[in-house]
């Protein structure tokens, strides 16, 4: 299994510029989710999915739009880039319907706006 | 209030030391708590699960205290290869089946 993969590993946008952020797991978890990391902030959730054809807005969703049209695929779309989305993200997954399962995370990828 | 709190630190500890880091937590519905570990520029691992009774794995031990609302991660004998973030993560503690990342502690392990 390859696990959760992401692609870019890293990206350099303008402001303005739009870009998707690949995401794929291959372990048919239901549970897909999205995640920023920046300094002092810890991880925080931007957009997830308890399935196909369903997704939901986490804690800092504004700028970011998603869409889940098989198990496997969870893109992120920038809409129009903004110097503050400057972060590394993270793709994650697992199970659902257990309080207990294990989340598995993607490499991440390393964007920067400039 | 942060819905789950970490002291940064960092823990700057020798070879061999035992070390612990604590987390608390603000939703008292919270359903379930972990350990993960993160590397410099790397994905975070889980690392373990913490369950009621309190558990070990090797030289790693998690308690939960339900009443006070924390959680803990000991660690005993560390090796330099412990040296990471220990990121507290609880499932609920913003509602629904969603994880809740605490900001991280990080651990450096020296000769």
């Amino acid at each position: 299994n390859a696990g959760v993969t992401q692609t870019p590993k890293f990206q350099v946008l303008k402001t303005g510029q739009s870009m998707t952020l690949q995401c794929a797991q291959d372990m048919n978890h239901e549970y897909m989710s999205w995640y920023r990391q920046d300094p002092g902030m810890g991880l925080r959730l931007i957009h997830y999915s308890v399935g196909a054809g369903i997704t939901d807005q986490g804690e800092v969703p504004n700028g970011y739009n998603v869409s889940r049209s098989t198990t496997e695929d969870f893109p992120l779309r920038l809409l129009s880039a903004a110097p503050s989305q400057t972060s590394v993200y993270f793709c994650a997954s697992r199970f659902s319907g257990g309080s207990y399962n294990e989340q598995f995370f993607g490499p991440g990828t390393r964007l920067t706006v400039l | 209030r942060k819905e789950v709190e970490q002291d940064p630190g960092p823990f700057n500890v020798p070879e061999g030391a035992t070390v612990a880091f604590n987390c608390t937590y603000s939703n008292s519905a919270s359903q379930s708590f972990f350990w993960y570990r993160q590397d410099c520029r790397k994905e975070p691992k889980l690392l373990m699960s913490v369950y009621s009774s309190g558990n070990e794995d090797g030289r790693f031990t998690a308690q939960l205290n339900r009443a006070s609302q924390y959680i803990s991660l000991l660690i005993r004998d560390s090796k330099l290869s412990d040296s990471a973030t220990y990121l507290c993560v609880v499932n609920g503690a913003g509602g629904g089946n969603k994880l809740t990342f605490g900001t991280g502690t990080q651990l450096k392990v020296e000769l």
